[in-house]
């Protein structure tokens, strides 16, 4: 399919604690969003690394974190967790810098209790 | 005002009918424009870009009209295998975070045997 994975598939954990969620494509794009996807909405932009730096950054509080290493693969950290973090996390690789069209990988589904 | 908003049904509809779907962005500056198709609990996927032109792939057709920025999504001849939720996508274009993807809330396709 896309070539892009996540994990884990899903998570369960409670308020205050911290999760990693990881992203990696199999085709080398050196740029990678994330979004977060509540219940009933649209995906909503977290934030964008291009090349291992932070390249724009959506409506989302500091505790919202990412990392992108040098194979291009990437983390998102939440620390502290509140129960409207509860949603789906995806991320997506763009075809290439500077283009709009972008594949994503199938989530992760975190559930805060 | 949201920045992208659509219907969000659902549309129940029978097979063989024809169905459309209709999104307004608020952002006169948008450069890109697309339709993704989501299923349920799985990631989305890039349907079709959209351009003033209109574009049509199969019993699918896509249409822009910056003037009144409003974008359209025609379904001919619905299958039970179209039934997801459509999302009507927009960027800023120009690279860099500009082409985060902006999502409206989507739409929700039933299609009746």
């Amino acid at each position: 399919e896309t070539g892009v994975t996540q994990s884990p598939t899903h998570l369960i954990k409670t308020r205050g604690q911290q999760v990693t969620l990881r992203c990696s494509s199999q085709s080398g794009h050196n740029t990678v969003s994330w979004y977060q996807q509540a219940l009933g909405q649209g995906p909503q932009f977290i934030f964008q690394y291009y090349r291992e730096e932070e390249n724009g950054r959506g409506n989302f509080p500091p505790r919202f974190s990412g990392l992108q290493f040098p194979n291009y693969s990437s983390e998102l950290n939440v620390n502290a967790l509140e129960l409207d973090d509860s949603a789906l996390y995806l991320c997506a690789y763009h075809a290439r810098r500077g283009v709009d069209t972008q594949y994503f990988g199938p989530g992760t589904r975190l559930t805060v209790l | 005002r949201k920045e992208v908003e659509q219907d969000p049904g659902p549309f129940n509809v029978p097979e063989g009918a024809t169905v459309a779907f209709n999104c307004t962005y608020s952002n006169s500056a948008s450069q890109s424009f697309f339709w993704y198709r989501q299923d349920c609990r799985k990631e989305p996927k890039l349907l079709m870009s959209v351009y003033s032109s209109g574009n049509e792939d199969g019993r699918f057709t896509a249409q822009l009209n910056r003037a009144s920025q409003y974008i359209s999504l025609l379904i001919r001849d619905s299958k039970l295998s179209d039934s997801a939720t459509y999302l009507c996508v927009v960027t800023l274009g120009g690279g860099g975070a500009t082409n985060k993807l902006i999502f409206g809330t989507g739409t929700l396709l039933a299609v009746q045997p």
